[in-house]
């Protein structure tokens, strides 16, 4: 079966780093995504991964192994509005999206 | 990107009854989606709603319980049938860019709030 694995939930400190790990068994693999999602509202796009490696964009990063089936987000520079909860998923070979459950986030001062 | 609008944001219901969910965008997309989100838990594809045919289904999901329409490339509903306290959930409509093989970013709307009494 296809299978997505993240922490359930994080605690981190305002202004530190924090490394949100997924490990993947999927069907295909079309590409990785990071999706983060405030309570209350829609999932909004972080990152997108297809080739091994780190992808840097401003205070995220997102790693992927495609041998390991592997990624991270990391979030660098902590602010109080990275609280939400953050959401990996894999494009499998019908191109479609296989969603884990979300890592919740918990900012704490 | 795509700017997705839902209605309704929220409702509640009774038992027994249908509720249909709009969603429109604001210009021309290949693929639309409906996705059930359940408290604390991850996203649910229900269904790819297609232009001009019936909708594909996911296992688990039928159209007589959740019948989708899509008229045009712009604009789909979701219609939650013979509801129970078990449908309720948030109902979010999604569409991606065209093209198999390339980077397909999905974009979301604000998602519909459903709480069945």
């Amino acid at each position: 079966g296809q299978n997505i694995d993240q922490p359930t939930e994080m605690t981190a400190t305002e202004g530190a780093i924090v490394q949100i790990n997924c490990t993947y068994q999927t069907s295909g693999f079309n590409g990785l995504f990071w999706y983060q999602q405030h309570a209350g509202e829609a999932p909004t796009f972080l990152s997108y991964n297809v080739l091994d490696g780190l992808e840097e964009k401003g205070r995220f990063s997102s790693f992927l192994s495609r041998s390991k089936g592997y990624s991270y987000l990391l979030l660098k520079e902590l602010q109080m509005k990275d609280s939400a909860s953050y959401l990996c998923a894999v494009m499998d070979s019908n191109y479609q999206l296989i969603w884990g459950a979300g890592t919740k986030l918990i900012i704490k001062p | 990107s795509a700017v997705i609008s839902q209605k309704p944001s929220r409702d509640i219901c009774q038992r027994g009854t249908s509720l249909t969910i709009q969603c429109q965008v604001d210009s021309q997309v290949t693929m639309m989606f409906w996705y059930r989100q359940q408290p604390g838990q991850s996203l649910t594809l229900i269904a790819t709603a297609n232009q001009g045919s019936e909708a594909t289904y996911e296992s688990g999901f039928v159209i007589d319980k959740f019948p989708i329409s899509r008229p045009n490339l712009t604009f789909s509903t979701l219609t939650v049938s013979n509801m129970s306290p078990e449908d309720s959930s948030i109902y979010l409509c999604s569409v991606a860019t065209e093209g198999q093989g390339a980077y397909n970013e999905q974009f979301f709307g604000p998602g519909t709030r459903l709480t069945v009494l």
